[in-house]
């Protein structure tokens, strides 16, 4: 069964930092493009940050360019997203999403349950 | 960025009604679109892929229908599982834009 785990969301303060992990499992993790999705309370959905198979290829919405950082380890079936200089806008939960392609999307086939990241002082 | 809009944003409906959810995108992204549902509280969940193309373990009540700019998501007979928000996305193009999604009630 395919399992993506997110961890690291809380409450942090405006201007600061936080890390996200999401722990992938039930499928070979190295054969897949994975992405962060996010979903601001009570509204849509927001596509973040995409990182091909091998790491070659990461891209970003405008949104949170220059400021949030995606990363894999293909060794510990890992996603990471470095967040930095947090914005109240970027409340959010963010969710870990496995893509059915390795480099360019070809469909987002598994989410994980997400964590909430609140930007607030 | 390509735009995304769904309409409705919200439709009332029957169970055992048919029902159509469409979706437009403000540059051509040739059959790349996908349809996921989404029930408060949980995921979205993958629904149809390529336009028409149903993911595995998807009910046949379930379709998609278009290419290039214009898009349907279409319910044959209304089961009451499937009252969700419903959410188109391109993945032409970075970045991969969502439409703003339809909640589907029960009327």
């Amino acid at each position: 069964e395919v399992q993506l785990v997110e961890s690291g969301g809380g409450l942090v303060q405006p201007g600061r930092s936080l890390r996200l992990s999401c722990a992938a499992s039930g499928f070979t993790f190295d054969d897949c493009a994975m992405h962060w999705v996010r979903q601001a309370p009570g509204k849509g959905l927001e596509w973040v940050s995409g990182i091909s198979w091998n790491s070659n290829k990461i891209e970003y919405a405008d949104s949170v360019k220059g400021r949030f950082t995606t990363s894999r380890d293909n060794a510990k079936n890992s996603l990471y997203l470095q967040m930095s200089s947090l914005r109240a806008d970027d409340t959010a939960l963010y969710y870990c999403v496995k893509d059915r392609g390795r480099i360019s999307s070809y469909a987002f086939d598994c989410w994980g349950q997400g964590t909430l990241v609140t930007v607030s002082s | 960025d390509i735009q995304m809009t769904q309409s409705p944003s919200t439709l009332s409906a029957s169970v055992g009604e048919r029902v159509t959810i469409t979706c437009r995108a403000s540059q051509s992204i040739s059959s790349w679109l996908a349809w996921y549902q989404q029930k408060p509280g949980k995921a979205p969940k993958l629904l149809i892929y390529k336009a028409s193309i149903l993911e595995s373990g998807v009910p046949s009540r379930f379709s998609g229908s278009g290419s290039g700019t214009d898009f349907t998501l279409t319910i044959s007979s209304l089961q009451p599982d499937d009252f969700a928000t419903y959410h188109c996305q391109q993945y032409s193009s970075y970045s991969y834009t969502f439409g703003q999604g339809t909640r589907l009630e029960i009327k």
